[in-house]
């Protein structure tokens, strides 16, 4: 079965360009977190998506980045205008939930992420 | 500190040797789960433990939960160069309204040949 699908692998940008992350969930899965990895911070949640729906968008660093899922099977995660403190690791990553089930009760499902420089 | 700190930070050892890795935390959890990431790639899940249960195996790793000291660890027995990667701990709180998944900074372990 395919995994957890991130493009691009990489992107180098400049500056103020507006930058756009796409995910591929695994398919049967309907939660969805954006993640950003750092050495200084380590694995940060920016937000994350049940069903489709965003449930919770407090790790979202400024209004600079959004995150949208349209459909089951596809997310983007956007930063308007980049800057150079945005160059990271960005990981999507998936799982499932049942009706009842808690959040976070279920392991998480990686890409292998995009790493993003910003000149 | 934060919630869910690995230790040690750096750990290398021969092919063959046990690696022991631990996690701590300081708030109440609903479960702890290790993840595996090798260089250049995404986390790979290994074991979730929930906070009613003690230990749990897969294979050659063993994780041990002491919710009385809020802390965790995870071995590897009979390690192989293959096991070389960075090791996280994630510890999901799910209390009312404050529901997270913390992440540690991750354990580097180096089997070397």
């Amino acid at each position: 079965d395919a995994g957890v699908i991130q493009s691009p692998r990489h992107e180098v940008t400049e500056m103020g360009q507006e930058v756009t992350l796409r995910c591929k969930p695994i398919s049967g899965h309907n939660s969805l977190f954006w993640y950003r990895q750092t050495m200084m911070r380590g694995l940060e949640l920016l937000i994350y998506f049940n069903n489709n729906v965003p449930i919770d968008d407090s790790g979202m660093p400024e209004d600079r980045f959004s995150a949208k899922m349209p459909n089951a099977s596809f997310s983007t995660l956007k930063i308007q205008p980049s800057e150079p403190r945005d160059s990271a690791v960005y990981f999507c990553a998936s799982s499932f939930w049942g009706q009842t089930a808690l959040p976070f009760n279920q392991p998480q499902h990686f890409g292998d992420g995009t790493r993003l420089s910003i000149l | 500190s934060q919630q869910g700190e690995e230790d040690p930070q750096a750990l290398s050892i021969q092919e063959g040797e046990n690696a022991t890795m631990n996690c701590s935390y300081k708030t109440s959890i609903n479960n702890l789960q290790w993840y595996r990431q090798n260089s250049g790639r995404g986390l790979v899940h290994l074991i979730l433990i929930r906070s009613n249960e003690r230990e749990k195996h897969s294979g050659r790793l063993r994780v041990t939960l002491d919710t009385s000291k809020k802390s965790s660890s995870l071995l590897i027995t009979a390690s192989r160069a293959a096991d070389t990667a960075s090791y996280f701990c994630a510890t999901a709180l799910n209390a009312g309204n404050n529901r997270k998944l913390i992440w540690g900074l991750g354990t580097s372990l180096a089997v070397n040949p």
